[in-house]
């Protein structure tokens, strides 16, 4: 399956500040990748599709000027929090899809917290 | 809208015990189910996927099963050990490649010593 990083594995800012989320597929080439965010104790919850040379499809709820999300190449998809707030602390998590049967293949994830 | 419930939410049990994680999907037009390992604070662990044509699926210790027509999947863990304490989490495909996962909370579960 696609081996999947994620840049950084941890990360605190300040309220008000932004903060980019790198998320890498390293042996395979994705055109759709996606990003989840997981609250303590709840599931991963998808906020947005990140396509390749288009933009990408938000989630019902998720803000897309609060949540850039940036496909720059078929190994490379950005997540920048911007003007973060102490309700933005969590675990963003990035996933590729594979061939079919389109099993998802995810990074280990970044933690967010907002000080 | 897709919704996915997983019983129970916690487990304990002796280790050795054979046990069943349960997953209930209310939308049964599904492309596949994927089942996840995640352990606390990680990412997620892929376990097996099962295509929607697809009743079941093995791998190791594991098998995971599916109905569609029932809206439901369950994962068998045989001979449990304490390694496989994680939060076990299953999750449907929609559409297919384009679409993401809808999850469901999770099992945690514990296998003592």
């Amino acid at each position: 399956g696609a081996v999947v990083s994620q840049h950084p594995s941890w990360v605190i800012c300040k309220s008000g500040t932004s903060v980019k989320i790198e998320c890498r597929s390293l042996d395979f080439q994705a055109t759709t990748m996606f990003w989840y965010r997981q609250f303590p104790k709840q599931s991963l919850m998808l906020m947005a599709t990140s396509n390749e040379g288009s933009k990408a499809t938000y989630e019902q709820g998720v803000e897309k000027d609060k949540f850039l999300i940036n496909h720059a190449s078929l190994t490379l998809s950005t997540l920048t929090v911007t003007s973060a707030h102490p309700e933005d602390s969590s675990f963003y998590i990035c996933s590729v899809a594979g061939d079919k049967p389109y099993e998802q293949y995810f990074g280990p994830g970044t933690r967010l917290t907002v000080t | 809208k897709q919704e996915v419930t997983q019983i129970p939410a916690a487990l304990s049990v002796p280790e050795g015990e054979n046990l069943v994680l349960n997953c209930s999907f209310t939308d049964s037009a599904i492309y596949n189910l994927q089942w996840f390992r995640q352990d606390p604070g990680k990412g997620l662990t892929s376990l097996l996927l099962i295509q929607s044509s697809q009743r079941e699926q093995t791998s190791g210790r594991l098998n995971a099963s599916l109905d569609k027509s029932s809206g439901r999947s369950t994962l068998y863990i045989a001979a449990s050990q304490p390694g496989d304490s994680a939060t076990y989490l299953c999750a449907v495909l929609r559409q297919g490649g384009a679409d993401g996962l809808t999850f469901g909370k999770g099992t945690h579960l514990i296998i003592q010593p």
